[in-house]
């Protein structure tokens, strides 16, 4: 497909868990952008990449929270020892820009985390 | 810090008028607007750049006020493909890359 890839789609993890989630972005897309929503509200910033490089990771709510794009492409979510506040959907986005964001992000469907 | 949307919510009848708010604490380099339908990805509709340049790809107008800091998407005589949550981002300008700050959406049902 064209679009950005997410996976899994639905994760269910015992508390203390760590979990993986997968972004495959668009092909050539240079930025890409990680994000939470918790059910009923808006998509909170997590981390941004440029490339391979993590410019920006202020939005990551703990240390628990890692994300790696080591060749520039795939990009990877990692939590460790997951509690039930991490529940919430994982968003994927990216973009073929860097710097200024004069067009739209484009959006995985997301990967929807559920800590019991 | 996080736009603010107004309303939370509404509901209309097919064909009716509704105008969606949203406003900010910090000056606005660009405001975007995203649709979301319940479980899949937001969809873009349109960003508004400073300086009053408009994109978008549908036809759904909008305004940007950088005066008063504020967005408002306008949706006229709405069709039930409208249905959804509504998403306004305002762009964070940093050294690092721009990245977009969400408000709490706006929840828009329309009836037959």
């Amino acid at each position: 497909g064209a679009g950005v890839s997410q996976s899994p789609r639905y994760k269910v993890a015992k508390r203390g868990q760590d979990v993986a989630l997968r972004c495959d972005p668009i092909s050539g897309h240079v930025s890409l952008f990680w994000y939470q929503q918790a059910l009923g509200q808006g998509p909170e910033f997590l981390t941004y990449f440029q490339n391979e490089a993590q410019l920006d990771k202020s939005g990551l709510p703990s240390d628990r929270f890692f994300a790696e794009r080591p060749e520039g492409s795939v990009s990877t979510l990692k939590i460790q020892r997951t509690q039930q506040e991490d529940s919430a959907v994982y968003l994927c986005a990216s973009s073929p820009r860097q710097g200024e964001l004069t067009g739209e992000l484009f959006f995985g469907e997301g990967s929807r985390l559920t800590v019991l | 810090q996080q736009p603010v949307q107004s309303p939370q919510a509404v509901i209309l009848r097919e064909g009716e008028d509704a105008v969606i708010n949203c406003s900010s604490s910090k000056a606005l380099y660009s405001v975007h607007w995203y649709r979301q339908k319940h479980g899949e990805a937001p969809v873009f509709l349109m960003i508004l750049l400073k300086g009053g340049e408009q994109k978008g790809h549908e036809k759904i107008s909008a305004s940007f006020n950088e005066k008063k800091q504020q967005s408002s998407l306008y949706l006229t005589a709405s069709q039930l493909s409208y249905s959804g949550t509504y998403f306004c981002g305002t762009e964070k300008v940093s050294n690092a890359g721009n990245m977009l700050t969400f408000g709490g959406g706006t929840r828009l049902m329309v009836k037959p």
